[in-house]
């Protein structure tokens, strides 16, 4: 099945500082999903990107699909302690294929 | 409602029993999945079924047998549980064979003894 690579594979920030973490994929995708997995819980669906180039916010997130579709990234601004969890990639092309996700912690 | 329902929530037990975990799922959707959490955080894809017919079957060991009765319920048997089987086992659903958003049920925390 095909590779999405996720990286980093932890990230620690002061609460207010951004933080981003990078999907990549060797092959093109038909789209890109995010999820997102607070500590104990289960992952919960985010947002999904289809389009090249595609640009999506929700409030402090953006979103970004590649030109070539073969890479994602999702930014937070101004980190806050309710944005801790581990942000998952999930991308289809013949079938759906997680990452292996950031897991973000922020200090207060 | 919950959309995702697995049970149990919680399941210890011993090394070489048999075990089963059930979902449910009351969202309409066509296609369940299984996957494996282990405590690194890796999601693992073990199983997936479309209108009751399995389209994925990764390289998992033949103890672990999913059997779908209809297309809300997919259920996980596992036999002869060993150490590594230790791990949450999230139950998922979405519509289109994972081209739309998946619903994740609540996890069973799976831990032998």
């Amino acid at each position: 099945g095909q590779q999405v690579m996720q990286i980093p594979q932890y990230q620690h920030v002061q609460e207010g500082e951004d933080f981003t973490t990078y999907c990549n994929s060797s092959t093109t995708l038909s789209n890109i999903q995010w999820y997102k997995q607070r500590p104990g819980g289960h992952p919960v669906f985010l947002i999904q990107l289809v389009k090249s180039g595609e640009v999506k916010k929700q409030k402090r997130l953006t979103f970004q699909f590649g030109e070539a579709k073969k890479n994602s990234s999702l930014h937070i601004t101004a980190t806050q302690t309710t944005d801790v969890g581990t942000y998952f990639c999930a991308a289809f092309n013949n079938d759906m294929r997680f990452g292996a996700g950031t897991r973000l912690t922020v200090k207060p | 409602d919950t959309a995702v329902s697995q049970t149990p929530k919680y399941l210890v037990t011993q090394m070489g029993n048999d075990k089963s975990i059930k979902c449910e799922q009351n969202l309409g959707h066509d296609t369940m999945y299984w996957y494996k959490q282990d405590s690194k955080k890796f999601l693992k894809i073990m199983f997936s079924y479309n209108n009751k017919e399995l389209i994925i079957n990764e390289t998992v060991p033949n103890r672990f047998s999913p059997k779908s009765p209809d297309k809300a319920h997919l259920n996980l048997h596992i036999n002869s549980l060993e150490l590594g089987d230790s791990a949450v086992y999230f139950c998922a659903s979405s519509y289109q064979g994972g081209r739309q958003p998946q619903h994740f049920g609540d996890g069973t925390r799976l831990s032998i003894l």
